[in-house]
């Protein structure tokens, strides 16, 4: 089982360049989620989705947007890259039921650098 | 605003010195909280979910604990394999799936 697959695992990107990272699970979990690591501030929420078809902004969603067209695929783009989205970027998962909500699985991350 | 503080920002152990992290929270009406795990250059493994203070959750030689403020995450004689980033987080309910994230702990335990 692979669980979360992220795509890809490190990319160095141009300034105003336009880049999409790839995020896909196969255990059917309803949620799913993009957040960013950075040194000193931690776990930020980018983009969620409850379920298929939905979509909600979190914490740090300038700069960024998602879709979810169907259960397995959240795709995370970067309309104009620019070096402050220079991040380790997690996606993750979960069931999105009762006593497995907060019950996280994540991807390995993306690394992006924007020079 | 849900905010989540964990401190130390970094502790030190060596083998077998048990010791605790903690994770302070403010969050409007807490439905769950959360430990994981996060070794260098991966993502972050769920450890544990408490709901309501007073619960306690165990682990091989982790144990965590709640109160309204506040859940420790206790190590019980550590390895150097536990040595890792422990992260806390909470979900206030409701239909949004959102958890906010502390800032972790980073233990390092030495043999």
């Amino acid at each position: 089982i692979a669980g979360i697959t992220q795509a890809p695992t490190s990319q160095i990107l141009a300034a105003g360049r336009r880049m999409t990272l790839r995020c896909t699970q196969d255990m059917r979990h309803n949620a799913m989620y993009w957040y960013r690591q950075d040194l000193g501030l931690g776990l930020r929420l980018i983009h969620y989705s409850n379920t298929a078809g939905t979509t909600g902004k979190g914490e740090v969603p300038d700069g960024y947007s998602v879709s979810r067209a169907n259960t397995d695929d959240f795709p995370l783009t970067l309309a104009s890259a620019v070096p402050s989205q220079t991040s380790v970027y997690f996606c993750a998962s979960s069931p999105g039921q009762g006593s497995r909500t907060g019950e996280l699985f994540f991807g390995e991350g993306s690394r992006l650098t924007v020079l | 605003e849900d905010q989540v503080t964990q401190s130390p920002e970094a502790l030190r152990l060596q083998e077998g010195e048990s010791s605790s992290l903690n994770c302070s929270y403010t969050v409007s009406g807490l439905r769950g909280l959360f430990w994981y795990r996060q070794d260098p250059g991966k993502g972050p493994e769920f450890l544990f979910t408490l709901y309501s203070a007073g619960e306690e959750k165990e682990k091989e030689r982790l144990k965590a604990t709640l109160t309204k403020k506040e859940s420790f995450l206790h190590i019980t004689a550590p390895k150097p394999e536990d040595s890792a980033t422990y992260l806390c987080a909470v979900w206030p309910g409701g239909s949004n799936y959102k958890l906010t994230f502390g800032k972790g702990t980073l233990l390092t335990v030495n043999p």
